[in-house]
C-alpha cells in the first residue's frame, strides 16, 4: 500500500548519460513535486504540478525535464548528467488548497554520477 | 522572499529528557503554513505536525507539539520523554502562501541524536 513510490531507489551512471526516475502516488492528490537534497541534507525544490500543469520550474537548468502524463504519476529525465547533479532526489505529493496539507514525500532515489 | 532558519546543527539529549528545536521564519505574507519533517537515517521524509498562522491554538500531535510564537516568528518543535529513535534530522518548512501549498520552503535541519 506504497501511497508514494520511486523507481529506482538507487541510480548510478556517468557523466553525459541520460536518466529517468519515475513517481507515482496512490493518494489521490491533485499534486505532485520533486526536490533535491544535496549532499549537506539540504532540501529545495525542483518542480510541481497541479492536475498535469507545470506550476513551479524553481531555476533548474533545462537538462531537467518532468513529464506528468496523468495526476497519479511525474517523472523527472535528466540529460547529459553532471557530477553537480549527484544528489537524492524525492518525488511528494499532496492536496492543494489553503489548509494545512502535508506533503507526502516518496522514499527518495539516490543518483550518483561518476 | 521566504526565508526559515533553523540555528542548531545537531543537538545531543539524554533519552527520556524533552527536546526543543528551534526554527524562525521570516515571510511577510499573513497567510502562511508552518511543517516539522522527520528524516531518520533510512532516508525517508515523514510528516509531523502543522501550524497555520491563523490557528489560535498550538498544534499538538502525540509527543509532538509546535511553540508557536508569532510575533517572534518562531515555530519551536517540542518532542517530550524523548526516545531512541526520534534520533534523525528534523526539518522546519514554511509553505509559500503565494503559491497556495504547491512549494515548501525548507530549514537546512538540525540533526538530533537521543542518547541511551
Amino acid at each position: 500500500d506504497t501511497a508514494v513510490s520511486q523507481t529506482p531507489k538507487y541510480l548510478v551512471t556517468q557523466m553525459g548519460n541520460d536518466k529517468s526516475i519515475k513517481c507515482e502516488q496512490n493518494l489521490g492528490h491533485d499534486t505532485m513535486y520533486w526536490y533535491k537534497q544535496d549532499s549537506k541534507k539540504f532540501l529545495k525544490i525542483m518542480f510541481s504540478y497541479n492536475n498535469k500543469e507545470l506550476i513551479i520550474n524553481e531555476t533548474v537548468p533545462n537538462r531537467f525535464s518532468p513529464k506528468s502524463p496523468d495526476k497519479a504519476h511525474l517523472n523527472l529525465h535528466i540529460n547529459s548528467l553532471e557530477l553537480g547533479d549527484s544528489a537524492v532526489y524525492f518525488c511528494a505529493s499532496s492536496l492543494t488548497g489553503t489548509g494545512g496539507y502535508e506533503q507526502y514525500f516518496g522514499p527518495g532515489t539516490r543518483l550518483t554520477v561518476t | 522572499a521566504q526565508k526559515i532558519t533553523q540555528t542548531q546543527p545537531g543537538m545531543f539529549v539524554q533519552e527520556k529528557e524533552a527536546v526543543t528545536l528551534d526554527c524562525t521564519y521570516d515571510t511577510s505574507d499573513p497567510s502562511y503554513g508552518l511543517f516539522w519533517y522527520k528524516q531518520p537515517s533510512s532516508g525517508e521524509m515523514i510528516f509531523l505536525i502543522y501550524q497555520g498562522s491563523y490557528d489560535q491554538q498550538n498544534a499538538t500531535e502525540g509527543r509532538y507539539s509546535l511553540n508557536f510564537q508569532k510575533a517572534r516568528k518562531s515555530a519551536n518543535l517540542v518532542i517530550s520523554a524523548s526516545q531512541l529513535g526520534d534520533s534523525a534530522m528534523y526539518f522546519c518548512a514554511m509553505r509559500d502562501p503565494n503559491f497556495g501549498n504547491e512549494k515548501l520552503t525548507f530549514g537546512t535541519g538540525t540533526r538530533l541524536t537521543i542518547i541511551p
